[in-house]
């Protein structure tokens, strides 16, 4: 089935070590995007691409880091400068330009001890 | 930048009854406007959306209004059924951006 796959769905780790969230996605979709969802405050971007070996910062980038070396996968770093790493984080994909459907994955939740 | 505002928080309603979700957005650029449905342990997913050259959309049970002027847009749920129970998600995008901008989501409870 199509669709996509976030790994590992829940994740623990101790202050001050860098993870690393696995995106995939079998859509043939261009762009793909990371939120972060925390209660009351809905999804915050933290990184999205467009293309390819390309890609922009969201609202919420510092402390996170991304690459692109292939369409199909997203990684997203979390690293030791992220200051309240816990958190509940969302992979998405889109296909056409004008199409405004984001696909979401189920999610990793990373908790930092 | 946009902003997005959604009310309420939280929802109860009973089952049978109707639910409104109101969300306003600032940026009178934005054209489209999508809703998201998220299940426990699920990410969200898509369950209708309007564009801005519209004022309502009806999909079955569920309704969005858009009002420009007001820069305001509404979530309609009709004959509300326990399966409703989720939050839901507002969003708002800007012509030619490649972002969505989310409003802080509403819990929604379907008592029986």
């Amino acid at each position: 089935d199509g669709g996509i796959t976030q790994s590992p769905k829940y994740l623990f780790r101790k202050e001050g070590q860098n993870v690393t969230l696995s995106c995939e996605q079998n859509l043939n979709h261009d762009a793909m995007y990371w939120y972060r969802q925390d209660p009351g405050q809905g999804l915050r971007l933290i990184y999205y691409s467009q293309i390819v070996n390309d890609f922009q910062k969201g609202d919420i980038a510092e402390g996170y880091s991304v690459s692109r070396e292939k369409k199909e996968s997203f990684p997203l770093t979390v690293t030791s400068a992220q200051k309240n790493p816990t958190a509940f984080y969302l992979c998405a994909s889109k296909g056409q330009v004008n199409t405004g459907e984001l696909f979401f994955g189920e999610g990793s939740r990373l908790t930092v001890l | 930048g946009e902003n997005v505002e959604q009310h309420p928080s939280t929802l109860s309603v009973q089952e049978g009854d109707s639910a409104v979700i109101k969300c306003t957005y600032s940026d009178s650029a934005s054209n489209y406007f999508p809703w998201y449905k998220q299940e426990l342990g699920k990410g969200p997913q898509l369950i209708i959306d309007i564009r801005s050259n519209v004022g309502e959309k009806k999909d079955q049970r569920i309704a969005v209004t858009l009002n420009k002027t007001a820069k305001h847009f509404s979530l309609h749920i009709t004959e509300t059924q326990p399966e409703d129970s989720a939050v839901y998600f507002c969003a708002a995008r800007t012509q030619g951006a490649q972002k969505l901008v989310f409003g802080q989501g509403t819990r929604l409870t379907i008592n029986p």
